[in-house]
């Protein structure tokens, strides 16, 4: 079964310091992966994904993750942190291999702090 | 803009009532998914539908029940409202399955945020 494991609810940066935000994942096939993030009062919206082309992948904002197939993970950074990244950020992962029934399984979310 | 829509966008009812929630999906879209977000619990997997048929459940409630109609939009119904159920209803749609090329990224609709009194 697939699962990912979010370190961190809580995440706090000053402004202009870089942003790590960390995703692990678990998965027996080549996954497909996925950073949301959900601004106050907001629907979740997709911030990049991976699905096997470059293992660096840059999504909007300014934000990128690489994809480590040796260490499982998929961690979201940013060199310079914005007041206006203050947010939810969730990791999710899903099968390549598609049955009607599977789904995408998100972590518990990591709330991202701005520090003046 | 998800293209996504949601109605209502907000909801205030009573313990014991009934309310329906509403979704339409991108166009196109034939997955329809429905989460439930509260604080304590996080982002909860409800069900899903792919082309009006019910595919998974997660930990969706025997007093919520959801369909998803011939012309794709979505409906979830939720009953026998209890303090604990208000929370943020979320509606999302997804191509997957729609061609090889599609990497099933889901599609959020910006929510319903339900309260009951």
């Amino acid at each position: 079964a697939q699962s990912v494991t979010q370190l961190g609810s809580h995440v706090s940066v000053s402004e202009g310091a870089l942003v790590l935000l960390r995703c692990n994942y678990s998965s027996s096939v080549p996954p497909y992966l996925f950073w949301y993030v959900q601004y106050p009062n907001q629907g979740l919206q997709l911030l990049l994904k991976y699905t096997s082309a470059a293992t660096l992948v840059k999504g909007i904002n300014g934000f990128e993750a690489e994809f480590k197939k040796s260490e499982t993970s998929f961690h979201l950074t940013k060199p310079s942190a914005h007041m206006s990244d203050a947010a939810e950020y969730f990791c999710a992962v899903s099968k390549r291999q598609w049955n009607r029934d599977d789904k995408i399984i998100f972590g518990k979310g990591t709330r991202l702090h701005i520090l003046p | 803009d998800s293209g996504v829509t949601q109605t209502p966008k907000h909801l205030i009812t009573a313990t014991g009532q009934r309310v329906t929630l509403r979704c339409s999906p991108r166009s196109g879209d034939l997955s329809v998914y429905w989460y439930q977000q509260s604080l304590d619990q996080g982002l909860q997997f409800l069900i899903q539908y792919y082309n009006g048929e019910e595919r998974a459940k997660g930990n969706i409630l025997e007093r919520f029940s959801a369909q998803q109609f011939p012309d794709l939009h979505s409906e979830l119904n939720l009953s026998s409202l209890e303090l604990g159920d208000s929370a943020l209803y979320f509606c999302a749609s997804s191509a997957r399955g729609q061609g090889t090329a599609n990497t099933g990224e889901l599609f959020f609709g910006e929510g319903s945020r339900l309260t009951v009194l």
